[in-house]
């Protein structure tokens, strides 16, 4: 139950094309949905984050989109740039608790 | 500059060996983290302290050993009973416990058995 099962594993999309990631939950409990953004080598730092009570959060070129019946939220990258090319991870918190759970990451290239 | 600093970035460890990878941040931060990376595995939470002198478990705590001496530290030691401990390992801190307060990453360690 406590499980964030992240989906694709590796993704290929041509430069300007939109990269989408998607995850899904089962834990009800879970009321924030960071995603984090993570270059080979380096630790990941928050690229952008949701709370339940919104459907979509949009920060630049980076929209998250929520469908809390469905226990589903994506990361949309519009206008896809080779500096995006990175490793996504998914993540969910259980109210009041502060331990993070995350997705298995998705590889990301952007290719010209 | 404020931040989370991890060293050594690269750490050999040999058979029955105990290593110690440490862990600092300016942040002011309460809470510190650490995390395990393996490929397809995602990042799973091996020890965590919401407050200097106390830490809890995580999912996969078993040969590892943390303290939390003071606020801006939280070494983690991987134990001679760790069987599989090459991985990416990464220290986390928040501001503070029972809130939705973003986790700041370190650049990580990489741990490599002989």
């Amino acid at each position: 139950q406590q499980q964030v099962k992240q989906s694709p594993q590796s993704l290929i999309v041509q430069k300007g094309g939109i990269s989408i990631i998607n995850c899904a939950y089962e834990n009800t409990a879970f009321d924030y949905f960071p995603w984090y953004q993570q270059f080979p080598g380096k630790g990941p730092a928050l690229l952008i984050a949701i709370r339940p009570d919104v459907s979509e959060k949009k920060e630049g070129r980076f929209t998250i989109s929520f469908n809390k019946s469905a226990k589903q939220f994506s990361l949309h990258i519009m206008d896809s740039q080779p500096g995006d090319s990175a490793t996504y991870f998914c993540a969910a918190r259980n109210f009041g608790n502060e331990k993070l759970t995350f997705g298995t990451g998705t590889r990301l290239t952007i290719i010209p | 500059d404020g931040g989370i600093t991890q060293s050594p970035k690269y750490l050999f460890r040999k058979e029955g060996q105990n290593v110690t990878l440490s862990c600092e941040q300016n942040l002011n931060h309460d809470a510190m983290y650490w995390y395990r990376q393996d490929p397809g595995q995602g990042l799973r939470l091996i020890y965590y302290s919401q407050i200097v002198n106390d830490f809890q478990k995580g999912d996969i705590a078993e040969g590892y050993s943390v303290s939390r001496e003071k606020k801006e530290s939280f070494p983690l030691t991987v134990t001679s009973a760790q069987k599989n401990p090459t991985a990416f390992y990464l220290c986390a801190s928040s501001i503070g416990a029972g809130g939705q307060e973003t986790q700041y990453f370190g650049p990580g360690t990489r741990l490599l058995v002989l």
